[in-house]
């Protein structure tokens, strides 16, 4: 059974960094056919997909957050990572990562695993 | 890119059917068929319940149910149940470079 865990500080200073991580068990992010997803959800709104990586470490980014995200992958310890840059308030969300299966290489658009979620909290 | 459109609320007794809406435009809902539907209780993640507009993950009980017509998928839980008693997002394929949009989420509660 695959499981994904979110981890990382849970409170960020408004201009600095914001860096979760996602570990996966139960399943190698090497053996490809899948992309891995971050998506948050602001307190009490919907859901807005950030990111996602492939094993190689190709990526594809939400315009709306490209000029200040960053995921990387790190397969040596199966696990992948968001970096959000310049946060302010409005960045204050739970933050999901999520895996979303390809078929024959091609996308599904789907999410079918997801970690329990994380709250980041913006805030001098 | 706006989220997809679904009434806040939706309500039923037990052992009824209800349906949820998401409306979205040819770009996204209409155009592709990569609709999908999450539940998400209180303090947890989404869970899958429909891909692909109407294909159930296994272990989805078969009360669920997924259709699509033009630019508006549908969720349907026939035989309500307590447990059903959560918020749900419809997701979709868009063709803008967001690549994918959620909806902006219903309640459904069980009387």
């Amino acid at each position: 059974q695959v499981q994904l865990q979110e981890s990382g500080p849970g409170l960020v200073k408004p201009s600095q960094t914001l860096s979760l991580t996602c570990t996966v068990s139960g399943g190698s992010i090497s053996s490809g056919g899948y992309y891995w997803s971050w998506i948050r959800q602001h307190p009490g709104k919907g859901l807005e997909w950030i990111g996602y990586i492939y094993y190689s470490g190709s990526t594809y980014y939400n315009p709306s957050l490209k000029s200040r995200v960053t995921i990387s992958v790190d397969t040596s310890k199966n696990q992948f990572s968001l970096k959000l840059s310049s946060v302010t308030a409005a960045d204050t969300a739970v933050y999901y990562c999520a895996r979303e299966a390809l078929d024959v290489e091609m996308a599904t658009y789907y999410f079918d695993y997801w970690g329990q979620g994380t709250l980041v909290t913006v805030s001098s | 890119q706006s989220a997809l459109t679904q009434p806040a609320s939706v309500s039923g007794s037990p052992g009824q059917s209800i349906t949820i809406s998401c409306t979205g435009t040819s770009s996204d809902v209409g155009g592709y068929n990569y609709v999908s539907w999450y539940q998400q209780h209180p303090g947890k993640a989404p869970k899958l319940m429909i891909y692909e507009v109407s294909n159930r993950p296994s272990g989805v009980p078969d009360r669920f149910s997924g259709s699509k017509s033009g630019n508006t998928a549908s969720l349907t839980i026939s035989g309500l149940q307590a447990e059903d008693e959560a918020d749900y997002y419809c997701s979709s394929y868009t063709s803008s470079s967001t690549r994918y949009v959620f909806g902006t989420g219903t309640k459904v509660t069980v009387l």
